[in-house]
């Protein structure tokens, strides 16, 4: 069965500080997806990024970041120099892949991040 | 461009009352997803459609019912409310890509508050 764990309920951090949320995911499929979103205060969803499983490359988007690792079941996310619009919970979600596709999503609980001024 | 709609916003129900949301989607996606969000858990998948007249049952299909009748419109149904149901619900729609690696773009509404007393 396929699982996303994000361990980290909260995380407060004050501005300009770097913060990493953390994400582990469970899968025995060989092709899959993986996701963050973005829910600020406002409550919509937010794509950030997707990744799949046969691109381990990092990346970097500004002041995020996101470090894909298969050997650990890990693709975390790194703010650097946090701001205050950072504040929102944050989901990392997975999804099956190969011709069965169907975008289903599998979130984890959500980290809930608060950027202090 | 409106992508996902949902509509009513926001409802209030008595147990035991009826409702049915709708979401519409003017992308001429294949695919259509109901998730409902609450505390602590992430987004859950209720049901989903893989194309028009079609719909499968998710994580937590309990009390709900969908209908696809249009392409561009995905139905939730309560037929008796419970304050169990009190939650967050999310629409979504993607399309589908033939190329084996490239995955779905899944695109989400902004949400339906529901509270059931």
């Amino acid at each position: 069965a396929q699982k996303v764990t994000q361990a980290q309920t909260e995380i407060s951090v004050v501005e300009k500080e770097d913060v990493t949320l953390d994400c582990v995911y469970e899968t025995r499929d060989t092709t899959y997806y993986l996701f963050w979103y973005k829910q600020p205060p406002s409550g919509e969803l937010v794509f950030l990024i997707r990744r799949n499983s046969f691109d381990e490359q990092n990346e970097i988007s500004g002041r995020y970041s996101w470090n894909f690792q298969k050997s650990t079941s890990s693709f975390n996310f790194t703010i650097t120099a946090s701001q205050v619009v950072d504040s929102a919970v944050y989901f990392c979600a997975l999804s099956e892949g190969g011709s069965g596709n169907t975008g289903k999503l599998i979130f984890g609980q959500g980290t809930t991040l608060q950027v202090k001024p | 461009n409106a992508g996902v709609t949902q509509t009513p916003k926001f409802r209030v129900l008595k147990t035991g009352q009826s409702m049915t949301l709708l979401c519409a989607q003017d992308m001429n996606h294949e695919y259509m997803y109901w998730y409902r969000q609450d505390p602590g858990m992430g987004l859950r998948l209720i049901h989903y459609s893989v194309g028009e007249g079609t719909t499968a049952k998710g994580e937590v299909p309990d009390g709900y019912n969908v209908s696809r009748l249009k392409k561009q419109n995905f139905l939730l149904g309560l037929e008796s409310a419970a304050p169990s149901q009190t939650s967050v619900y999310f629409c979504a729609s993607s399309s589908y890509f033939r190329q084996r690696f490239s995955g779905n773009t899944i695109y989400f509404g902004e949400g339906s508050w529901l509270t059931v007393v």
